[in-house]
């Protein structure tokens, strides 16, 4: 059973077009996040959820937008993708957010290339 | 603000050890440890919550000198399989969110 899953694991699009990256987790957890890691490997935190609410909102530009329909699940939607938004996207969870902000756990990575 | 991470790289051969460093220009209130393999997402290795504190994980262990703002990793007798990128992240009292360091490329050749 995987613990955080991400659909699709491979994107490949042109510039302008819209997409979307699926997360869920089996865990239980209460918060979810979405980090996006380039090319030089830097894991920068995008968003984060706690039991829905949208608690984290890091300077992302507004062409990227996360819904949680329920807990279990964190979606990232972005539209008239660029080239720099080629990367690897990583669905995460923990028990805990917050200031006691416990172990991540990662999704496989959802590798996007914008052509 | 972004843990700043050194080195920027290591090799070694197996059975050799290793220490990765992390600071932060701020005051922490814990330090988590990752790795990660190529191709694949990261996996925790330890978190640390109070100023001087050192944990263990086989042969794998770290220290947090909270007044120093700074952690160590320290990986002995290397084995091939704790080849991987190590990253920190930091976390400041009170705040939401875990913020990750530049990573430490670690290469352990047989």
């Amino acid at each position: 059973d995987t613990a955080v899953s991400q659909t699709p694991k491979y994107l490949v699009t042109q510039m302008g077009n819209d997409k979307s990256i699926k997360c869920e987790q089996n865990l239980g957890h209460d918060t979810m996040y979405w980090y996006k890691q380039d090319s030089k490997k830097f894991l920068k935190i995008m968003f984060s959820y706690n039991n829905k609410e949208l608690i984290i909102n890091e300077t992302v530009p507004n062409r990227f937008s996360p819904k949680s329909p329920d807990k279990a699940h964190l979606n990232l939607h972005i539209n008239s993708l660029e080239l720099g938004d080629s990367a690897v996207y990583f669905c995460a969870s923990s028990r805990l957010g917050g200031a006691n902000t416990g172990e991540l756990f990662f999704g496989e990575g959802s590798r996007l290339t914008v052509l | 603000q972004q843990p700043v991470q050194s080195p920027q790289a290591v090799i070694l051969r197996e059975g050799e050890d290793a220490v990765i460093n992390c600071s932060s220009s701020k005051a922490l209130y814990s330090v988590h440890w990752y790795r990660q393999k190529h191709g694949e997402a990261p996996v925790f290795l330890m978190i640390l919550l109070k100023g001087g504190e050192q944990k263990g994980h086989e042969k794998i262990s770290a220290s947090f000198n909270e007044k120093k703002q700074q952690s160590s990793l320290y990986l002995t007798a290397s084995q091939l399989s704790y080849s991987g990128t190590y990253f920190c992240g930091t976390q400041k009292g009170g705040a939401q969110k875990l913020v990750f360091g530049q990573g430490t490329r670690l290469t352990i050749n047989p």
